[in-house]
């Protein structure tokens, strides 16, 4: 198995401009989990889907991100205006239905100019 | 009060020695609980899972769970240069027939030769 597949792995971008992050989870994984890393805040989850519904957003930090997953192997996160503090590191993961350990993509190293 | 808290480090232990990884949780329902690794500029790697009170051996790891305490340890015996990285705790709680997880911001663990 390829493992979890994000793209691109490096996005540098100005202010303003809009950044979509794709992943594609491992198959036959039922659950995709988004997640954003900085020094200062860590890991945090921004948002999870379960059989391809979004389940808890409470993590999104604001209006500017959105998240869709319109099927099982497939889901965008997108930023839009960006701004620089949404530089970080943005990791998706997947999980499958039995167990519920998660695997992570490479990550998305996005820097926000 | 942090849902998962871990101490940020670093914690340097000599090559050979024991490394001893602690982290706390405030969710009494939490039900399963996670260890990763994360090198410096990788993604998280699943190394240990445990679900039930006591102990769980994995060669070099052994993880500890008390759940009457809220306390998760992780223990890597023999610690070699190569056990070098940020050791990420994670809770996972199901809530209204879903999961939830919630990461600490990781122990850094430095391995002196």
């Amino acid at each position: 198995d390829a493992g979890v597949i994000q793209s691109p792995r490096h996005e540098v971008t100005e202010m303003g401009q809009e950044v979509t992050l794709r992943c594609k989870p491992i198959s036959g994984h039922n659950s995709l989990f988004w997640y954003r890393q900085t020094m200062m805040r860590g890991l945090e989850l921004l948002i999870y889907f379960n059989n391809n519904v979004p389940i808890d957003d409470s993590g999104m930090p604001e209006d500017r991100f959105s998240a869709k997953m319109p099927n099982a192997s497939f889901s965008t996160l997108k930023i839009q205006p960006s701004e620089p503090r949404d530089s970080a590191v943005y990791f998706c993961a997947s999980s499958p239905r039995t167990v519920k350990t998660q695997y992570f993509g490479p990550g998305t190293r996005l820097l926000v100019l | 009060q942090k849902e998962v808290e871990q101490n940020s480090g670093p914690l340097s232990v000599p090559e050979g020695a024991i490394a001893s990884l602690n982290c706390t949780y405030s969710d009494r329902g939490s039900q399963s609980f996670f260890w990763y690794r994360q090198y410096s500029g990788k993604s998280p790697e699943l190394i240990m899972f445990i679900y039930s009170n006591g102990d769980k051996e994995d060669g070099r790891f052994t993880a500890q769970l008390n759940k009457a305490s809220q306390y998760v340890s992780l223990l890597i015996r023999d610690s070699q240069p190569s056990d070098s990285a940020t050791y990420l705790c994670a809770v996972n709680t199901h809530s209204g027939g879903y999961q939830k997880v919630t990461f600490g911001t990781g122990t850094k663990l430095q391995v002196i030769p």
